[in-house]
């Protein structure tokens, strides 16, 4: 398995500002993951990022919004850009090992 | 474009009860499906992963079966208990390099004492 800790675990935030989340995994993956999961709704994935490479962005997400950084094979970052109220969701990371996801604990964001 | 459909939504059932949740999905060409558990503001844990040649995998009371063919899914809880309560998803894996996972709406599950 994949030990995944996730900072923040939540956070509030103001209109306009940004907020960088960060991903840390116990063991070197090839292949991390960001998810968003908005209120009462289930997951979307964001983007794949691969250590080396740009991350893969899913339709409707692009890279200005949410950046990814992929320094190494054990830490990846997201940024929520220029926040509004629609951008509070629960933000998860994964990594794929063995063929199975695992999951961070996510971060919860607020955006008021 | 996969889609993934999880019926019931919500479930309440009494303690000890045995249950079935479904899952569907429209593309058959999958790599594996896996079975999360989540619990309410918290990530998800990884329950069973079935790969596509398998039919079946099993951990303690709970037991998830695949037929590809037909498209379907099931997750078995035998005698269910209080701390069953969660909402469970089913996600699809596709076949591309990424193993991009397909979610399901979840189904919420009640299991009153």
């Amino acid at each position: 398995s994949a030990v995944i800790s996730q900072k923040p675990s939540r956070d509030i935030c103001q209109r306009g500002t940004s907020l960088t989340i960060q991903c840390q995994v116990d063991s070197q993956v090839t292949m991390m993951f960001w998810y968003r999961q908005q209120p009462g709704q289930s997951l979307t994935l964001i983007a794949t990022a691969n250590q080396g490479s740009e991350a893969t962005y899913e339709s409707g997400f692009v890279i200005d919004k949410f950046p990814i950084s992929r320094p190494n094979l054990t830490f990846s970052t997201l940024t929520v850009s220029n926040m509004s109220p629609e951008d509070s969701s629960i933000y998860l990371c994964s990594v794929s090992k063995y063929n199975e996801q695992f999951f961070g604990p996510g971060t919860r964001l607020t955006v008021l | 474009k996969q889609e993934v459909t999880q019926i019931p939504a919500a479930l309440s059932v009494p303690e000890g009860e045995n249950l079935v949740l479904n899952c569907s999905f429209t593309d058959s060409a999958i790599y594996n499906l896996q079975w999360f558990r989540q619990d309410p503001g918290k990530g998800l844990t990884s329950l069973l992963l079935i790969q596509s040649s398998q039919r079946e995998q099993t951990s303690g009371r709970l037991n998830a079966s695949l037929d590809k063919s037909s498209g379907r899914s099931t997750l078995y809880i035998a005698a269910s208990q209080p701390g069953d309560s969660a909402t469970y998803l089913c996600a699809v894996g596709d076949s591309g390099s990424a193993r991009q996972l397909t979610f399901g709406s979840g189904t919420q599950l009640t299991v009153l004492p």
